[in-house]
């Protein structure tokens, strides 16, 4: 089975600070990785994603996450944070290969982020 | 045009009204997704289904059903609505085990 546990439901940043965005897993297989966004009245977009390969994953808006299996963690970052990046961010683990989740879809609770001017 | 619709993107239903979301995609997925989204919980599944005569029940499917119509639509039912069922309902779509999902714009729910 797995689990996704997201530290922190609201995260507030100045507008050009580092965003970090925590999120750590819990899978007794290999996971596949996601972080999702969703901006205000919208429905959740693909930020990235970690398969296979490469731990060090890079998306759009100039977001990257580190796969690090030794921490089950998949953190979020971004080296300056623009106002447009206020959102909710949800990470999410699936196990593809493995017949017991038929490769569905286990969501953290979200975490939103604020941007300060 | 969006690959993932949803309708209607708001309603205001009743205490014991029967009602019908409905979902298509343009993306040919063989897979597609119903879940609630509650201020705090994040998103769980509701039904999903992997293809027209597969339909499975997800970790919160008691109130709901579903319909796969075709490939394409997939519709979400609330046989006799009740105001815990007041939410953003999200569809998604797949194509196979590890394809990524893609979201529908949500349909907000209020029941009173």
């Amino acid at each position: 089975a797995q689990s996704v546990t997201q530290l922190g439901s609201h995260v507030s940043v100045s507008e050009g600070a580092l965003v970090l965005l925590r999120c750590n897993y819990s899978s007794s297989v290999p996971p596949y990785l996601f972080w999702y966004v969703q901006y205000p009245n919208q429905g959740l977009q693909l930020l990235l994603k970690y398969t296979t390969g490469a731990t060090l994953v890079k998306g759009i808006n100039g977001f990257e996450a580190e796969f690090k299996k030794s921490e089950t963690s998949f953190h979020l970052t971004k080296p300056s944070a623009h106002m447009s990046d206020a959102a909710e961010y949800f990470c999410a683990v699936s196990a593809p290969n493995y017949g017991g989740s038929q490769g569905n879809l286990i969501f953290g609770k979200g975490t939103k982020l604020s941007v300060k001017p | 045009d969006a690959d993932v619709t949803q309708t209607p993107r708001n309603r205001i239903t009743k205490t014991g009204k029967r009602i019908m979301l409905e979902c298509s995609q343009t993306k040919g997925h063989d897979r597609m997704y119903w879940y609630r989204q509650d201020p705090g919980l994040g998103l769980r599944l509701i039904y999903y289904s992997f293809d027209v005569k597969d339909i499975n029940k997800g970790e919160i499917s008691d109130g709901y059903s579903v319909s796969r119509q075709a490939q394409a639509k997939f519709s979400l039912s609330l046989e006799s609505a009740i105001p815990n069922q007041t939410a953003l309902y999200f569809c998604a779509t797949k194509q196979g085990r590890s394809g990524e999902q893609y979201f529908g714009p949500g349909t907000r729910l209020t029941v009173t």
